[in-house]
């Protein structure tokens, strides 16, 4: 079965630089989440979008945007890195048709030196 | 604020025992997630057991909740060495907005010896 699928799955950056994350969901998936994961936490929940509007806000700090497209495609950029941006990123899909279960993305290792 | 705290944060135990892990949270909840990782790789969804619901099965798992008490527990019978993961319960409060985030606990580290 089709999977979330993120690129790129590496990326080094260096402080105050800019990256942009992509994101595609399971086919017919409507929503679409980001979270972040840093070293040995748990993933804490940045933004979601339903229906390429933005539905839910963590998280997030005001130096990330993100946005969701006609396909349903999401991507996340980042302005001004920081040493502390370093973590993995996941995005997850899911059908808000049914029962809300995310399904996610292997992730973006985005490192900051 | 952290929504779920795991117990124990570390689990070791032999191939083939049971492995029983716990979570609390804080507020209320439509539903309840329990999802595996594998050392830095991604989030696998196991089983959501909504909040009228007090036990769920799905293959060697099996998930309570007790809404009165705000916890819940992932029991993982025969385990293997595969089960080797970090397991994290997730929340979701869906008030009807949209797609809410999911509020994750810190997880517990499993490592099942062979």
């Amino acid at each position: 079965a089709a999977g979330v699928i993120q690129s790129p799955r590496h990326l080094i950056k260096e402080k105050r630089e800019t990256a942009t994350l992509k994101c595609y969901p399971i086919p017919r998936h409507d929503t679409v989440y980001w979270y972040q994961q840093g070293p040995g936490q748990d993933p804490q929940f940045l933004i979601s979008f339903y229906e390429k509007m933005q539905s839910d806000k963590g998280s997030i700090p005001d130096r990330f945007s993100a946005q969701q497209f006609s396909d349903y495609h999401s991507e996340l950029n980042m302005s001004s890195l920081e040493l502390g941006d370093s973590a993995l990123y996941f995005c997850a899909s899911s059908y808000s048709g049914n029962s809300y279960e995310q399904y996610f993305g292997p992730g973006t290792r985005l490192t900051v030196t | 604020s952290q929504q779920g705290e795991e117990d124990p944060q570390a689990l070791s135990i032999q191939e083939g025992e049971n492995a029983t892990m716990n979570c609390s949270y804080k507020t209320s909840i439509n539903n309840l997630q329990w999802y595996r990782q594998n050392s830095g790789r991604g989030l696998v969804h196991l089983i959501l057991i909504r909040s009228n619901e007090r036990e769920k099965h799905s293959g060697r798992l099996r998930v309570t909740l007790d809404t009165s008490k705000k916890s819940s527990s992932l029991l993982i019978t025969a385990s293997r060495a595969a089960d080797t993961a970090s397991y994290f319960c997730a929340t979701g409060m869906y008030s009807g907005g949209g797609a809410d985030g999911l509020t994750f606990g810190k997880g517990t580290h499993l490592i099942i010896q062979p």
